[in-house]
């Protein structure tokens, strides 16, 4: 099975900061990655795939990058609706996988 | 616009069994792949199965293969997970999702439905 994980699992930040978010996976996926945003009590919310693709609809301020084994999520200026737990998930091989999770905080 | 709306979860026992169901609707359901992720209580997101548009083509995770059996009826537009000697490391909410299968994410998710197994 293919691990992801990320880093860190928990940031502090302030409206208008830039935030990373790191993506580790196990072995190497090419660009098959997803990025999920979770608020508290709520469903998941699908952003990115491919690495790198923004879903339609999500701000252009959150961009993704990576390929092979390390990825990326930034978010280019945080906002208040930001705050939420984000997930990566690797699409390469079954089982499919999600990281840990990073919880973005005020 | 893509509704998913689950169903059927609740408290068992250990050893017990509970069926989920999920009815969508705002797309064509016989055109896509689905599947079931969960979420243990304060824990990070688990992949649990997916079925392909005709139910001939199955995935799951290794912890609940020959327990857990997902399903779909394309004529009513309704799919379910049927889960059998349930455990308590079993506990979560399940949520429905969409599975898009030429790039492997889960694009739309359902609200949920909360599986509790305690005696």
């Amino acid at each position: 099975d293919i691990q992801m994980t990320q880093s860190p699992s928990s940031v502090s930040a302030f409206v208008g900061d830039r935030v990373t978010i790191t993506c580790r996976a196990s072995q190497g996926i090419s660009n098959w990655l997803a990025w999920y945003q979770q608020k508290p009590g709520k469903a998941p919310k699908f952003l990115i795939s491919s690495a790198s693709s923004l879903q339609s609809g999500v701000p252009s301020r959150f961009s993704g990058s990576g390929f092979g084994t390390d990825f990326t999520l930034t978010i280019s200026s945080l906002q208040p609706e930001d705050f939420a737990t984000y997930y990566c998930q690797q699409a390469n091989s079954f089982p499919l996988t999600f990281g840990g999770g990073t919880k973005v905080e005020i | 616009e893509v509704q998913l709306v689950e169903s059927g979860g609740g408290l068992v026992q250990p050893g017990g069994s509970l069926r989920l169901s999920c009815a969508a609707s705002g797309f064509t359901f016989s055109n896509y792949w689905m599947g079931w992720v969960r979420q243990a209580p304060g824990k990070g997101l688990e992949w649990v199965a997916n079925i392909n548009q005709d139910g001939s083509d199955i995935y799951s995770v290794d912890s609940v293969k020959g327990r857990f059996t997902i399903s779909r009826d394309n004529a009513k537009n309704s799919l379910s997970l049927q889960m059998n000697s349930l455990r308590a490391e079993d506990t979560a909410v399940y949520y429905c999702v969409t599975y898009h299968v030429s790039s492997g994410y889960f694009d739309h998710w359902g609200q949920g439905t909360l599986v509790t197994v305690s005696s």
